[in-house]
C-alpha cells in the first residue's frame, strides 16, 4: 500500500518570503501522479499543482513549483513570494497510474503567512 | 471551474438518527469519492464509485453506505448516527484517469 508523509505539521513565514513544504511517499509503482492540494480555512479544497512521475521536468504554476526526486521518493512544494492568501492547510497526495486510482493523502502542513 | 455541491454545509443531529449527506456534480464525471476528515487532519477515503451502480469501500472502514443510481448524484447515508461519526465529509469527483479531484465544500457533521 502507498503511504504519504508530510513531516512538517505547521510552518509560518513572513509575507513575500519563500517557503518549501516537504513530502515523501512510499510506493513500488513506477508510473503514478503526485499532487499538492490547498485547503484554506473553511473553504473548498483546490488543486495547486500536479506532477506525472514519468516526466522528469518539475512542474510549475506561477509562484508554485515542485522539486520531484523520484529516486528519493520526494515531492516538495516551493511557494515563492508568499502572500497572505496562501495561508491554508496543504496536502500532498499520491495516485497510481493504473488500477484502483484512489488518492492517498498525507497528514497535511498548516502554513501561515504573516503580514 | 468545477461544479460539485454538498448539502447540508453543517449538520448537528442527535445519536441514533438516520442522516443522508448529499453530493451532486454537474460535470458528468464518472468517478466520485467520499473522504472523511477530522479538523486539521488528513483525508481518509471511505467510499468511491467509478460509475452508475458501481460503489466500493475505501481504505478507512466506515459504517456509512453510499449509492450511485445517477451519474451526477452520490449520497452518503448513516443509518444510526453516533458521536464517533462527528467529522467533516468531503465529496469529490473527476473524469479522466489522470485528471485531478474536484472537491465540494464539505459537510461538517456533529452528532450529540
Amino acid at each position: 500500500a502507498q503511504t504519504v508523509t508530510q513531516s512538517q505539521p505547521e510552518m509560518s513565514v513572513q509575507e513575500a518570503e519563500t517557503v518549501t513544504l516537504s513530502c515523501t511517499y512510499d510506493t513500488s509503482e513506477n508510473n503514478y501522479y503526485l499532487f499538492w492540494y490547498k485547503q484554506p480555512p473553511s473553504r473548498q479544497m483546490i488543486l495547486v499543482i500536479r506532477q506525472e512521475a514519468y516526466k522528469q521536468q518539475n512542474a510549475t504554476e506561477n509562484r508554485f513549483s515542485v522539486n520531484f526526486q523520484k529516486a528519493a521518493k520526494s515531492f516538495s512544494l516551493k511557494i515563492s513570494d508568499s502572500q497572505l492568501g496562501d495561508t491554508a492547510m496543504y496536502f500532498c497526495a499520491f495516485m497510481k497510474h493504473a488500477g484502483a486510482q484512489k488518492l492517498v493523502f498525507g497528514q497535511g502542513t498548516r502554513l501561515t503567512i504573516n503580514p | 471551474e468545477a461544479d460539485i455541491y454538498q448539502t447540508p454545509r453543517y449538520l448537528v443531529i442527535g445519536t441514533g438518527k438516520k442522516i443522508t449527506l448529499e453530493c451532486s456534480q454537474t460535470m458528468g464525471h464518472d468517478k466520485m469519492y467520499w473522504y472523511q476528515q477530522d479538523p486539521g487532519m488528513e483525508l481518509h477515503l471511505i467510499h468511491y464509485s467509478y460509475g452508475v451502480n458501481s460503489t466500493e469501500k475505501g481504505d478507512l472502514s466506515s459504517e456509512s453506505t453510499v449509492s450511485r443510481i445517477r451519474t451526477e448524484h452520490f449520497p452518503l447515508t448513516l443509518e444510526s448516527a453516533r458521536p464517533s461519526h462527528t467529522s467533516q465529509y468531503l465529496c469529490a469527483s473527476r473524469d479522466r484517469a489522470d485528471s485531478p479531484l474536484h472537491f465540494g465544500n464539505g459537510t461538517r457533521l456533529t452528532v450529540t
